[in-house]
């Protein structure tokens, strides 16, 4: 089916190993995305991409790294794990960004604890 | 800047009740306007949107409108039933400030009692 696959679901890691999350879209979307859901700070940006090879940093981009290599995938890394990355993360992709009003679509998340 | 506010939840209502979630905007340019739901343990997921002025987006029973006069865009549904006990995101995106620009509000919770 088409949308916006996260790996994993849920995740458990210690302080200071490397982790990645993988994402993978089916629609072709030019733009995606990566959000991190915390109570009492909503939804904030971490890094976007707008096609293959093109990323840039969002609101809260410290101790993460993202790569694009193809249109459909965009994983993102934890280079150094810290507690305070514990989190969901979400990805999203969107058609052609929020200058063309395109909605942004979500995949299920994952659940990251840093012990 | 830009920026969202939506109604502090949450919101407790029993089924067939009549809801409103309340949902105010601040924007430089012209912004599309959107709502989303968020089930337990799920991603959000587009619910609605409006794009111009007097607009009315509507799915699944759900409605807002475009109000450019109030700057809102509030959340209704005549008769709410149990499964959309969820949390409501209302969001914008403005072409004014960029194409990954995309502005949430903090969420309400929904719950409907049987």
């Amino acid at each position: 089916d088409a949308g916006i696959t996260q790996s994993p679901r849920y995740k458990i890691t210690e302080t200071g190993r490397q982790v990645t999350l993988m994402c993978h879209q089916t629609w072709s979307h030019s733009y995606m995305f990566w959000y991190r859901q915390d109570l009492g700070h909503g939804l904030r940006l971490i890094y976007y991409s707008a096609a293959a090879d093109i990323t840039d940093k969002g609101e809260v981009p410290d101790g993460y790294v993202v790569s694009r290599s193809k249109t459909e995938n965009f994983p993102l890394t934890l280079e150094s794990a810290t507690r305070s990355q514990t989190s969901v993360y979400f990805c999203a992709s969107s058609e052609q960004g929020s200058s063309y009003n395109s909605p942004l679509h979500f995949g299920n998340g994952t659940r990251l604890t840093v012990t | 800047g830009n920026s969202v506010t939506q109604m502090e939840g949450p919101v407790t209502l029993s089924e067939e009740a009549f809801l409103t979630i309340n949902c105010t905007y601040t924007a430089t340019g012209y912004p599309s306007l959107f709502w989303y739901v968020q089930y337990p343990g799920e991603g959000l997921q587009l619910l609605l949107k409006a794009t111009k002025a007097d607009d009315k987006g509507s799915n699944k029973g759900f409605e807002a409108t475009y109000r450019k006069e109030t700057t809102s865009f509030h959340l209704e549904k005549g008769s709410v039933q149990v499964s959309d006990s969820a949390v409501y995101f209302c969001a914008l995106s403005d072409p004014a400030v960029g194409t990954y620009k995309y502005i949430f509000g903090t969420g309400t919770r929904l719950k409907v009692l049987a």
